[in-house]
């Protein structure tokens, strides 16, 4: 069965970069049409969408953070790693990978979830 | 950037039916699909409506969606509430580059 399961740090301090990993099982990143995304949510607060990477290696960012943000992806351990420069504490949030099986191009339905990793950013 | 517009909360009683509105503020809502989320507290989002009005295996029957090109939005309907339906609800679409959450609805059953 599809599992996904994210990893990293659970306190960073301001400043710092901020790395997180998604392992997942029961699918491929080199099928046509599944990606991989990362997905924010602070406490109290809507979902946000940070990044996606897709089968092919291509590469999509939030607009608002997309300087900040750099996604890849290992197929050898089936892991997508996820970094984001210059954490500040508004950036505290639960971090959820999700997969995503592409309806044609552009965007589709995040299928599976990780469990989600809470990353607080104080000093 | 586009934005999905939701109601912050909607509440209503057991056995009723309640729509839950997503309001695209450009392009055409029918231009991309548009997917519901359901969120229950402590725990991640599960689908219950794909690609605008399909239900994943397990979702009920009481779960439908549809799209409105004249306002330019997608509802959620929900018919026969039960309590466990209480959660947080999110509609997401995209564009050719982006893809956007709404800002999640709080639905109370009492």
């Amino acid at each position: 069965q599809v599992t996904l399961r994210e990893s990293g740090p659970a306190l960073v301090r301001p400043t710092q970069t901020l790395t997180l990993t998604c392992t997942f099982s029961g699918f491929s990143l080199t099928t046509s049409g599944v990606c991989v995304n990362w997905i924010r949510q602070p406490p109290g607060k809507a979902l946000e969408w940070l990044a996606r990477i897709d089968w092919d290696d291509d590469k999509y960012y939030s607009t608002s953070l997309k300087t900040r943000l750099t996604i890849s992806r290992d197929t050898s351990k089936n892991q997508v790693v996820l970094t984001m420069t210059n954490m500040d504490p508004v950036d505290t949030a639960t971090y959820y990978c999700a997969r995503m099986l592409l309806s044609g191009s552009y965007g589709g339905n995040f299928d599976y979830w990780g469990q989600g990793t809470l990353v607080t950013v104080s000093s | 950037n586009f934005m999905l517009t939701q109601p912050h909360s909607v509440s209503e009683s057991p056995g009723k039916t309640v729509t839950i509105s997503c309001t695209r503020s450009s392009a055409s809502i029918a231009s991309f699909y548009v997917q519901w989320y359901q969120q229950r507290p402590g725990s991640s989002p599960t689908t219950v409506i794909y690609e605008g009005n399909q239900r994943p295996s397990g979702v009920p029957d009481r779960f439908s969606g549809s799209i409105d090109s004249s306002s330019n939005s997608a509802s959620l309907i929900i018919s026969g509430l039960k309590t466990e339906d209480e959660a947080d609800y999110y509609c997401q679409s995209y564009d050719s580059t982006n893809q956007v959450f709404g800002g999640g609805t709080k639905l109370t059953v009492l």
